[in-house]
């Protein structure tokens, strides 16, 4: 089946910090994979996106690679900013975009000044 | 466009009492996604339509939950008679009729019952 494995937090950085948040993925087939951001009292917010192995989302200075190889979608920063404080999950969906969206469990990134 | 509208924004209501959700979805979307955030089970999944059919209510937690989607513009979630268990943030997303099959989200109702 699928399912989304998130690295857990809390993640605490200081401002400038390079930043890493693991995503690893069980899917059949050729998902495509997303990175959604959640700011406090807000909803889910699509970052960025990847539709298959080897491609780059981008979006903000954020960015992850599409690794078919070891099933992974990392997110990275090269230096976070005391507004990129929010919570941030890995998501698949399926090739045929039949069934939902499989979301890892959030991981929550706070960056102090 | 205006993205996912989602009211009321914020709902207190006493137990016992009917609450109803609403949502508007992206136009020309043709699938829409109930969820339930809290800080105990994280994001879940409560129904989807396709369609404005339901396809998947697994995750509804109980009888005293109920969603409709009359016409592709317009969905509600309705709880009766609410309980403090379901004080929680709902949301609702909206996703296209091709790939990659992203689903944007409204900006949530936060629900408590007293």
């Amino acid at each position: 089946g699928n399912s989304v494995t998130q690295m857990e937090g809390p993640v605490t950085l200081s401002e400038e910090a390079f930043l890493t948040i693991n995503c690893t993925y069980t899917a059949t087939g050729y998902p495509s994979l997303f990175w959604y951001v959640q700011y406090p009292g807000e909803g889910l917010q699509l970052l960025l996106k990847a539709t298959k192995a080897d491609d780059k989302g981008s979006n903000k200075g954020f960015e992850a690679t599409y690794r078919k190889e070891t099933t992974s979608f990392h997110l990275e920063k090269g230096s976070v900013q005391v507004s990129d404080s929010a919570v941030y999950f890995c998501a698949l969906s399926d090739q045929t975009g039949a069934n939902n969206l499989f979301f890892g469990t959030g991981t929550r990134l706070t960056v102090i000044p | 466009d205006a993205g996912v509208i989602q009211s009321p924004r914020h709902e207190v209501t006493e137990m016992g009492q009917e609450v109803t959700l609403r949502c508007k979805p992206i136009s020309g979307h043709n699938s829409l996604f109930w969820y339930r955030q809290t800080m105990m089970r994280g994001l879940e999944l409560l129904i989807y339509f396709n369609n404005n059919v339901p396809i998947d209510d697994s995750g509804m937690p109980e009888d005293r939950f109920s969603a409709k989607m009359p016409n592709a513009s317009f969905s509600t979630l309705k709880i009766q008679p609410s309980e403090p268990r379901d004080s929680a943030v709902y949301f609702c997303a909206s996703r296209g009729t091709s790939g990659p099959y992203e689903q944007y989200f409204g900006p949530g109702t936060r629900l408590t019952v007293t």
